[in-house]
């Protein structure tokens, strides 16, 4: 079975600092993909940023980094230089099976991120 | 390009009810899933559709349903609803590809009392 941890319910960070949101992953399949969403109040989900199993190099997209570490099942996000906006609920979340017409992804519970000014 | 689209935007049902859901993919997209957030807890999986057959299920009762139609829109039927229903339903829209995001609309939020 598939697992995504998220051990963060909460955390803080002043404007214009980085932070890092912690994701461990559990599974058996040699072939999967990361996922980071942001959710805010208004309930959307928006994509961040995406990481595959084979993938060599760790992900960037603008302010959004993925400390990907395939030995210990970690995928953590790195958001630099932070915004007011970044303020939302982050998930991480994992697709299995090497491709096919089936796509489930499975989150985890996730981390509250509040930006204070 | 339109996101994806979900109506209603917000709904109340009594016990026992019937409700059905809609979504509309994003233009090009084939494959539409279907997931269930409850507060405090991360989207679940409850169905995805490609080319108009149903592709995965997820852990939820038979009184759940959906279908895709040849414009690949879909519906989520949720049958003789319960309290535990309540919830915020996502639709998702992808590419046949595995790399690929799923792409979420607004949701609906569904309040059963």
């Amino acid at each position: 079975a598939q697992k995504i941890t998220q051990t963060q319910p909460g955390m803080f960070v002043q404007e214009k600092e980085a932070v890092t949101l912690d994701c461990t992953y559990d599974t058996s399949d040699p072939s999967y993909g990361l996922f980071w969403y942001k959710q805010p109040s208004s309930g959307e989900m928006i994509f961040l940023i995406y990481q595959g199993s084979y993938d060599q190099q760790n992900a960037t997209e603008g302010r959004y980094s993925l400390n990907f570490q395939k030995a210990r099942k970690s995928a953590n996000l790195v958001i630099s230089a932070s915004q007011l906006g970044d303020s939302a609920m982050y998930f991480c979340a994992m697709r299995t099976g090497g491709g096919g017409s089936n796509y489930k992804l499975t989150f985890g519970k996730g981390t509250l991120l509040t930006v204070n000014p | 390009d339109a996101g994806v689209t979900q109506s209603p935007t917000h709904l109340i049902k009594t016990r026992g009810q019937q409700v059905t859901l809609r979504c509309s993919p994003i233009s090009g997209h084939k494959s539409v899933s279907w997931y269930q957030q409850v507060l405090g807890q991360g989207p679940q999986f409850i169905f995805q559709y490609y080319e108009k057959e149903e592709r995965g299920r997820g852990n939820f009762p038979d009184r759940f349903s959906a279908r895709q139609f040849p414009n690949y829109s879909s519906e989520l039927n949720v049958n003789a609803l319960l309290l535990g229903d309540s919830a915020l339903y996502l639709c998702a829209s992808s590419l046949f590809d595995f790399n690929s995001p799923l792409h979420f609309g607004n949701g609906t939020r569904l309040t059963v009392t």
